[in-house]
């Protein structure tokens, strides 16, 4: 059974407008989470991260809203640009797992110009 | 920015060959990964190591092998390789932390 969903398999996005991914979860005992951002033919990129004890964190153009109480986090990209285009992987750290990372399946992002 | 480096980046082999893909990181990270993905679909670990002669298998059964001889190199081996091995293997790395940082890939084709 799949612990980390992202039920949008793809999401269109005009550039300069917000981009919002979505990753749902199951495991409540899911303690960090991450997103990554993969290009065709290349390795996944680390973007942002958020701890369990936070609801929130910003990294410029990247925030990630954590909803734990929904088992339910976000990604924010404001504005989207064109090189955002890609795949985004949401993943998720259990308490004591040692950096083991479990997947969603990603959501392809495609920032129009 | 990580230097972690996999080779090679693609290769097409032949039915019951044997194959290394390689994995090396500079970084000293005690923790290293290989996640393999499938077009479309999620990433999923197959092996992990958390030192030195420490090898473990992940979420996802392989046929594959790894060993960890020395710190900064983690090789991935298939004795015998088949169409169904046909995928993206990708090699991580961490240290103590949350952060996993992932090699550019080796996109293998079995023929």
């Amino acid at each position: 059974d799949q612990q980390v969903k992202q039920n949008s398999p793809s999401l269109s996005v005009q550039e300069g407008r917000i981009s919002i991914l979505n990753c749902d979860y199951t495991n409540s005992m899911f303690d960090y989470f991450l997103w990554y951002k993969k290009y065709p033919a290349e390795g996944p990129t680390f973007l942002i991260s958020i701890s369990s004890i936070k609801d929130k964190n910003e990294d410029g153009r990247f925030t990630v809203f954590l909803n734990k109480s929904a088992k339910h986090l976000s990604l924010h990209i404001v504005p989207s640009q064109p090189g955002d285009s890609a795949v985004y992987f949401c993943a998720a750290i259990p308490t004591n797992a040692g950096n083991m990372l479990t997947f969603g399946g990603g959501t392809r992002l495609m920032v129009k110009p | 920015e990580a230097d972690i480096y996999q080779t090679p980046r693609y290769l097409v082999i032949g039915t019951g060959k044997k194959i290394t893909l390689e994995c090396s990181q500079t970084m000293g990270h005690d923790k290293m990964y290989w996640y393999q993905q499938d077009p479309g679909m999620e990433l999923h670990l197959i092996h992990y190591s958390y030192g030195v002669n420490s090898t473990e298998k992940g979420d996802l059964s392989s046929e594959s092998t790894v060993s960890r001889i020395r710190t900064e190199h983690f090789p991935l081996t298939l004795e015998s390789a088949r169409p169904s091995h046909t995928s993206q293997y990708l090699c991580a790395s961490s240290l103590t932390g949350n952060t996993i940082y992932f090699g550019e890939g080796s996109w293998l084709t079995v023929v």
